[in-house]
């Protein structure tokens, strides 16, 4: 079974500080996304990369950047926390030409910014 | 702009009873189409999908949707529902066209069924 496994399950934070959300992924998957999850705003993307060291922005980037120095893993950097990123944040992985097919959960974080 | 709707943010239902929980999307491009469930607390997990063939899809605990071209839609569904299949479920689409092709979910719907 394909594991995503994230390094936290509830963060709290206060505002300014730098945050880092680690995503680990155990099955060789080339690509990898963050993701938010807000009430009645579904899933939406923040950054995904289909290689080490290669990154794309999602449909929010603003406040965020991401690191992939590794293929098994992806964080998610929160340069200075504000209040608008409380949040559940969810990382996906899948294989390439994975774009067809479907994308693998980890449990998410969910984040509060104080 | 494309966009996934899903029509009703909760569901409330007895036990027993059918359930629909209804998706449409906006474009009329190719398409991939999937269901995924979250359980309280946990992270998405793949409920069924449809990439081609036939239109009616199921899933391994009873539920079931069917791919509309015409309508632009892909409805869940399920004639008896169980306490444990109280969750929120996200309709997601990748709409195939050119380049890579992102999933783009629905605003999710809340199902509660109660005894």
């Amino acid at each position: 079974d394909v594991k995503v496994t994230q390094s936290s399950r509830y963060l709290v934070k206060r505002t300014g500080e730098k945050v880092f959300l680690e995503c680990v992924q155990d099955m060789d998957h080339e690509n990898m996304f963050w993701y938010r999850q807000d009430p009645g705003l579904g899933l939406r993307l923040i950054y995904f990369s289909y290689d080490v060291k290669m990154k794309e922005k999602g449909d929010i980037p603003e406040g965020y950047s991401v690191s992939r120095e590794k293929k098994e893993r992806f964080s998610l950097i929160l340069e200075s926390a504000s209040t608008n990123q409380t949040s559940m944040y969810l990382c996906a992985s899948n294989s390439f030409g994975g774009g067809g097919h479907e994308q693998y959960f980890g449990p998410g974080t969910r984040l509060t910014v104080t | 702009a494309q966009s996934v709707t899903q029509l009703d943010s909760q569901v409330p239902v007895f036990e027993e009873a059918p359930v629909e929980l209804r998706c449409n999307y906006s474009s009329s491009v190719s398409v991939y189409l999937f269901w995924y469930v979250q359980y309280p607390n946990q992270g998405l997990q793949l409920l069924l999908k449809y990439l081609s063939g036939s239109t009616l899809v199921e899933s391994i605990n009873g539920f079931e949707a069917e791919f509309n071209k015409s309508q632009t839609s892909f409805h869940l569904r399920k004639p008896s529902v169980h306490i444990s299949d109280t969750a929120e479920y996200f309709c997601a689409v990748i709409f195939l066209s050119g380049g890579y092709n992102k999933l783009i979910f629905g605003a999710g719907t809340r199902l509660a069924v109660h005894p």
